[in-house]
């Protein structure tokens, strides 16, 4: 199906634990971002990518790893899971130039215990 | 760097009223700025946007926002509330500098619409 998909779609993990959060897109977008939402804080970036290979941090990465091999995939790692990072995941990716529309994922709610 | 303040968390209005949804922007470049729904456990929808041109911008659902330079303002307005509209609305910019492309979200504003 097209569209960005998103796994799992609610994982509940241990504190100290690893987790990764799986995102996949189908429109071959050169941009993939992922997002946490709190309560008060709206939508805050902790990575993006601009390409496959292509990675950097956005406003909240501390405790957050991500890779992009393919331009289909970008995974994000909590490498110790901690109970301030449990929170709805979202991403998005957006294509070049005057494509400036981001399309969203259906959201990972993480919470950590 | 684009960065946008939404104010007001909740807004209650009553079915059939007016809704207005405030969002400032700060900017030095011209501003790309979006309005997004957000259902309860769903994704971001794309209401409507602003990119050029026109200031007045038509979205979906009967959504529409003006963009005003004088006042940095780009507010989400309804006419007519349906119960349906009850969301969370979230405004966003694009910073889009040096390769950097990435939205930046206010902090949403949450719809109530009572019968």
């Amino acid at each position: 199906d097209a569209g960005i998909t998103q796994s799992p779609r609610y994982k509940i993990t241990e504190t100290g634990r690893q987790v990764t959060l799986m995102c996949h897109q189908t429109w071959s977008h050169s941009y993939m971002f992922w997002y946490r939402q709190d309560l008060g804080h709206g939508l805050r970036l902790i990575y993006y990518s601009a390409a496959a290979d292509i990675t950097d941090k956005g406003e909240v990465p501390d405790g957050y790893v991500v890779s992009r091999s393919k331009t289909e995939n970008f995974p994000l790692t909590l490498e110790s899971a901690t109970r301030s990072q449990t929170s709805v995941y979202f991403c998005a990716s957006m294509g070049l130039g005057g494509a400036t529309e981001a399309f969203f994922g259906q959201g990972t709610r993480l919470t950590v215990v | 760097a684009q960065s946008v303040t939404q104010l007001g968390s909740h807004v209650s209005v009553s079915e059939g009223a007016l809704v207005l949804l405030r969002c400032n922007y700060s900017s030095s470049v011209p501003p790309y700025l979006f309005w997004y729904v957000q259902y309860p456990n769903q994704g971001l929808q794309l209401l409507l946007k602003y990119t050029t041109g026109a200031t007045l911008v038509k979205g979906i659902n009967g959504f529409e926002a003006e963009f005003k330079k004088s006042e940095t303002s780009f507010h989400l307005t309804k006419p007519s509330a349906h119960m349906s509209d009850a969301a969370e609305y979230f405004c966003a910019g694009l910073n889009d500098e040096k390769g950097r492309r990435a939205l930046t979200f206010g902090s949403g504003t949450r719809l109530q619409v009572q019968p």
